[in-house]
């Protein structure tokens, strides 16, 4: 069973387009997170919700949008699509909102390419 | 100066070997440590926790130096699996219950054989 799912895995499309990320958790954890990792391979944490409610949301352009529609579920809407959103997105979730003090899990990641 | 430092790398090693890694953060106030390993193309897993006492796993040791600010990984016999990225990663509490990791940008491991 896959703990932290993400679809789609790969998602080419052309700027200026709008597209969405899902993700999904059967861990029972209370908190989800996004993280964009660039070209670089640095890592870098988005937003974190803790029970549908948003808790850290970082200087990420307002193009981003997340939605919890529960706890389970962190989905990640992108609007008008620029090159430099080109990366992987990783979903992760943990148990408590304490973050690091509990290990995070991570989806296998969503491989985006801005055309 | 990035909040979690590390030397990319790579680090090419002959199967058996002793390899280290250090890692700085830069915020005092840092409350938990880690290192995660990932595999190319592959999402970051958590290897271990890094506790002040120094922690072992197996082939695997982490140390914590809090004055030094200062976080090591020592893999002992090395095995061509360990061949990933390692990345160090450091909890900061940002006021109140707001608390996120920081993930160093990795080491780069490659065992030869």
């Amino acid at each position: 069973d896959t703990a932290v799912s993400q679809t789609p895995k790969y998602l080419v499309t052309q700027m200026g387009n709008d597209k969405s990320i899902k993700c999904e958790q059967n861990l029972g954890h209370d908190t989800m997170y996004w993280y964009k990792q660039d070209s670089k391979k640095f890592l870098k944490i988005m937003f974190s919700y803790n029970n549908k409610e948003l808790i850290i949301n970082e200087t990420v352009p307002n193009r981003f949008s997340p939605k919890s529609p529960d706890k389970a579920h962190l989905n990640l809407h992108i609007n008008s699509l620029e090159l430099g959103d080109s990366a992987v997105y990783f979903c992760a979730s943990s148990h408590r909102m304490s973050g690091g003090a509990d290990t995070q899990y991570f989806g296998p990641g969503t491989r985006l390419t801005v055309l | 100066r990035k909040e979690v430092e590390q030397d990319p790398g790579p680090f090419n090693v002959p199967e058996g070997a002793t390899v280290a890694f250090n890692c700085t953060y830069s915020n005092s106030a840092s409350q938990s440590f880690f290192w995660y390993r990932q595999d190319c193309r592959k999402e970051p897993k958590l290897l271990m926790s890094v506790y002040s006492s120094g922690n072992e796993d197996g082939r695997f040791t982490a140390q914590l130096n809090r004055a030094s600010q200062y976080i090591s990984l020592l893999i002992r016999d090395s095995k061509l699996s360990d061949s990933a990225t390692y990345l160090c990663v450091v909890n900061m509490n940002y006021g109140g219950a707001t608390n996120k990791l920081i993930f160093g940008t990795g080491t780069l491991l490659a065992v030869q054989p």
